[in-house]
């Protein structure tokens, strides 16, 4: 069966922290990886990834896809308390356009 | 655009009752999910559709539910009979060409 794992499952840091969010998979034929920032109400957009190799970059942020290891991960320097969320990692199916979710990494930033 | 809208927002129903949850994608966007998040297992995938059609309904849990799309903008989720364990909120995301889905608001749904 197909799967998105993402790691740690929750994260309580101080601000002022960096922060690397991880996401492995299982899923043979994708066509991108995205990252999700959830606060209280909908996931929003934060980055689509296609090629293996190439960082993505808003502000603090930044996510890179490798894809021979199966895996992305999510980093964020200097955290804030605003960056206080759940951030999820989805996949976009070759075929179809499915999109399937990993479980999320709650990140809690303490000030 | 006003982005995806979802309705109601907010659900509390008796068991045994028939529920429907409705929503507008993003004018031009092709795809529609439907996905149910719970604290046990995360964002689940119910129902896709294409250009009205469903792709993949595997996810979705039993024959309680079931989903349409008469038309491109717009699309519902039915549960019938609704039961407490179908307490969840339901998210309706769209996208265009299978790129980054963009998300409702979500309905919370209680059954009590």
């Amino acid at each position: 069966e197909d799967k998105v794992v993402q790691s740690p499952l929750s994260l309580v840091v101080h601000e002022g922290d960096t922060v690397t969010l991880n996401c492995s998979y299982e899923v043979t034929n994708f066509r991108s990886l995205l990252w999700y920032k959830q606060e209280k109400k909908a996931p929003t957009f934060l980055f689509m990834l296609t090629s293996s190799g190439i960082e993505k970059k808003s502000g603090r942020l930044s996510s890179i896809l490798d894809k021979k290891e199966l895996s992305s991960i999510l980093n964020i320097t200097a955290t804030q308390t605003g960056d206080s969320a759940i951030y999820l990692c989805a996949l976009i199916y070759n075929q179809g356009g499915k999109l399937i979710f990993g479980q999320g990494t709650e990140l809690s930033v303490k000030p | 655009d006003a982005g995806v809208i979802q309705s109601p927002r907010h659900e509390v129903t008796e068991m045994g009752q028939e529920v429907t949850l409705r929503c507008k994608p993003i004018s031009g966007h092709d795809y529609l999910f439907w996905y149910r998040q719970t604290m046990m297992r995360g964002l689940e995938l119910l129902i896709y559709f294409n250009n009205n059609v469903p792709i993949d309904d595997s996810g979705m849990p039993e024959d309680r539910f079931s989903a349409k799309m008469p038309n491109a903008s717009f699309s519902t989720l039915k549960i019938q009979p609704s039961e407490p364990r179908d307490s969840a909120v339901y998210f309706c995301a769209s996208s265009w060409g299978s790129f980054e889905a963009f998300f409702g608001q979500g309905t919370r749904l209680t059954v009590v």
